[in-house]
């Protein structure tokens, strides 16, 4: 049972403009939210993450939204670079509820591919 | 700097043959992971530890150990490489189980 879902294996999108990367995930009990990006022969790096307490946590050029409700979340890159290029994660944790002693559940990824 | 460390990066044996992969990190973090990632699958975690002496399996956890003895290194063993682990390893760290975690730049592992 895939607890965080990514259902676009890849996105293009024209440099300059807006990219978004959606992540829905069906636990209730995550209540931290993160994205990694990573590039090929390179490990994941972290990004930028957000509690459940906030809606929306911004840094620099990108942006990410939480929706408890609906149980999504979406990484805005704006405007979008080439070396934004890469394959993005999702991930979730049980972080402030005290429980997941497995961590991380990641999704299976988003390749972003920046067209000059 | 702040790093995780895993060797070798590149790795081709045979099945059967035992091989270790050594991973390291020096943020002096409590919790360590093993992932690996296949075409489609994401990243998968194979075991993780939650402090000196303390391990568990992740979801993956068939033909590997690990083991916890200092806290610093986490190392992966496979006592009886087979072809279906034939992947790209990742070690990660990080200073809680629930935090961003910090990954090595990971291992290529062909088993022929």
């Amino acid at each position: 049972d895939q607890q965080v879902k990514q259902n676009s294996p890849s996105l293009s999108v024209q440099e300059g403009r807006i990219s978004i990367l959606n992540c829905d995930y069906t636990n209730s009990m995550f209540d931290y939210f993160l994205w990694y990006k990573k590039y090929p022969a390179e490990g994941p790096t972290f990004l930028i993450s957000i509690s459940s307490i906030k809606d929306k946590n911004e840094d620099g050029r990108f942006t990410v939204f939480l929706n408890k409700s609906a149980k999504h979340l979406s990484l805005h890159i704006v405007p979008s670079q080439p070396g934004d290029s890469a394959v993005y994660f999702c991930a979730a944790s049980e972080m402030y509820s005290g429980g997941g002693a497995d961590g991380l559940t990641f999704g299976k990824g988003t390749h972003l591919i920046i067209q000059p | 700097e702040a790093q995780v460390t895993q060797n070798p990066r590149y790795l081709i044996t045979v099945t059967g043959k035992k091989l270790t992969v050594t991973c390291s990190q020096n943020m002096n973090h409590e919790y360590m992971s093993w992932y690996r990632q296949d075409p489609g699958l994401g990243l998968r975690q194979i075991y993780y530890s939650m402090n000196v002496e303390v391990t568990d399996k992740g979801d993956v956890p068939e033909g590997y150990k690990v083991s916890r003895k200092e806290k610093r290194n986490f190392p992966l063993i496979l006592e009886s490489p087979s072809p279906n682990q034939t992947s790209l390893y990742f070690c990660a760290s990080s200073s809680s189980r629930g935090a961003e975690q910090y990954f090595g730049a990971g291992t290529r592992l062909s088993v022929l």
